[in-house]
């Protein structure tokens, strides 16, 4: 089984729909973040989450919000989504510092590619 | 705050050929560097990094990547191309003052010619 999984790993939604990905850890990581993937723009960072009781903003925040349901569990919500959103969103973990890997190195899931027509 | 720029978003080769991927960042403090493949239709894995320890940096499927801190570059090699290394591949820099958070560049995308 995978140390990061994704669901769903495909969706199609319309616009003005409300739209969650889920992703869980096995890793024990403590901290989660959410990417999204678009040609040419590498991966940015929308949310992350350094604890269960810690969110931040990433680079491109608006139109998402994000839950830490525990420690494992992280989840990214469009509350209205809208077709731009159409991307490849990743999830992954990293260890906190002073972990033996906690220089920023990042675990991911397989993606979760959302299409919004 | 910390950038990365990949040098060509597509590279083709030929099937035993030299792999040369640019990868140049701005950081204002020594920063961590990654290399990230991306096969199709999967997640992101680790190539390699380079976190002080060494300049040359030897990572997994015959890729090394060299930091010279001059020319702010962490370039990624393999000295011969095989078809299954068609894939994208990412640079990143993390910083400490930011929390350790990975910064990517755009990607470049490999083709192998047979």
């Amino acid at each position: 089984d995978a140390d990061v999984t994704q669901t769903p790993r495909n969706r199609i939604t319309k616009t003005g729909k409300r739209i969650m990905l889920e992703c869980s850890q096995t890793k024990g990581h403590d901290r989660m973040y959410w990417y999204r993937q678009d040609p040419g723009l590498g991966l940015r960072l929308i949310y992350y989450s350094f604890d269960v009781k810690d969110i931040n903003k990433g680079e491109i925040s608006d139109g998402y919000s994000v839950s830490r349901q525990a420690q494992a569990k992280f989840s990214l919500s469009l509350e209205s989504a809208i077709p731009n959103q159409t991307a490849l969103y990743f999830c992954a973990t990293s260890e906190a510092p002073g972990g033996p890997a906690s220089l920023g190195e990042l675990f991911f899931g397989e993606g979760s590619r959302l299409t919004v027509l | 705050a910390q950038s990365v720029t990949q040098l060509g978003s597509h590279v083709s080769v030929s099937e035993g050929a030299l792999v040369l991927l640019r990868c140049n960042y701005s950081s204002s403090v020594p920063p961590y560097l990654f290399w990230y493949v991306q096969y199709p239709n999967q997640g992101l894995q680790l190539l390699l990094k380079y976190t002080s320890a060494a300049t040359l940096v030897k990572g997994i499927n015959g890729f090394e990547a060299e930091f010279k801190k001059s020319e702010t570059s962490f370039h990624l090699t393999k000295p011969s191309a095989h078809m299954s290394d068609a894939a994208e591949y990412f640079c990143a820099v993390s910083e400490k003052a930011a929390g350790n958070k990975l910064t990517f560049g755009g990607g470049t995308r490999v083709l192998v010619k047979p």
